[in-house]
């Protein structure tokens, strides 16, 4: 029984297109993460959200817009795909935020743009 | 800000040890550990709460200095199964730079 999963796992599609990556914890967390990883492996935060709200959000174009329907989803929507956006996308989890819990990890999207 | 890593790689040789530190321009309330092992997702190792604290995990153990905004893991008598990135990350769940760990047999 996975406890953070992520669909798709790979996902190519063509410059300009909007696509979506779903991602759904059962752990009962009530803090998830999305994190993007590039081919030099620096695993960058881009949001977090505490209880569907916004908590953190880094300096990422407002070309990726997050949407959290309830505490177990966390869904990012990204708009006209760019060649830069091909990266693993991993969504993260934990109980609670600034209280020192694992975080869970998915298994990671892998976006190539073309 | 993310804490910086250093080294940003290493190769060992089965049974030496290596030392991956990580540091902090901001206050660090907390350090977490995770290793992400080739295509997978990163997992957990362990979490350092207040300075000084050290920890261990099998032959991995980490150390923390609060006042210098550092923390240090350590791997000894390395196993080929220690390859992987590793992250240290903030309570904020802001990670580290990596650092690259390959063991050879």
């Amino acid at each position: 029984d996975t406890a953070v999963s992520q669909t798709p796992k790979y996902l190519v599609t063509q410059m300009g297109n909007d696509k979506s990556i779903k991602c759904e914890q059962n752990l009962g967390h009530d803090t998830m993460y999305w994190y993007k990883q590039d081919s030099k492996k620096f695993l960058k935060i881009m949001f977090s959200y505490n209880n569907k709200e916004l908590i953190i959000n880094e300096t990422v174009p407002n070309r990726f817009s997050p949407k959290s329907p309830d505490k177990a989803h966390l869904n990012l929507h990204i708009n006209s795909l760019e060649l830069g956006d091909s990266a693993v996308y991993f969504c993260a989890s934990s109980q609670g935020f600034f209280r020192n819990t694992e975080a869970f990890f998915g298994q990671g999207t892998r976006l190539t743009v073309v | 800000q993310q804490p910086v890593q250093s080294p940003q790689a290493v190769i060992l040789r089965e049974g030496e040890d290596a030392v991956i530190n990580c540091s902090s321009s901001k206050a660090l309330y907390s350090v977490h550990w995770y290793r992400q092992k080739h295509g997978e997702a990163p997992v957990f190792l362990m979490i350092l709460l207040k300075g000084g604290e050290q920890k261990g995990h099998e032959k991995i153990s980490a150390s923390f200095n609060e006042k210098k905004q550092q923390s240090s893991l350590y791997l000894t008598a390395s196993q080929l199964s220690y390859s992987g990135t590793y992250f240290c990350g903030t309570i904020k769940y802001i990670f580290g730079t990596g650092t690259r760990l390959k063991v050879l047999a």
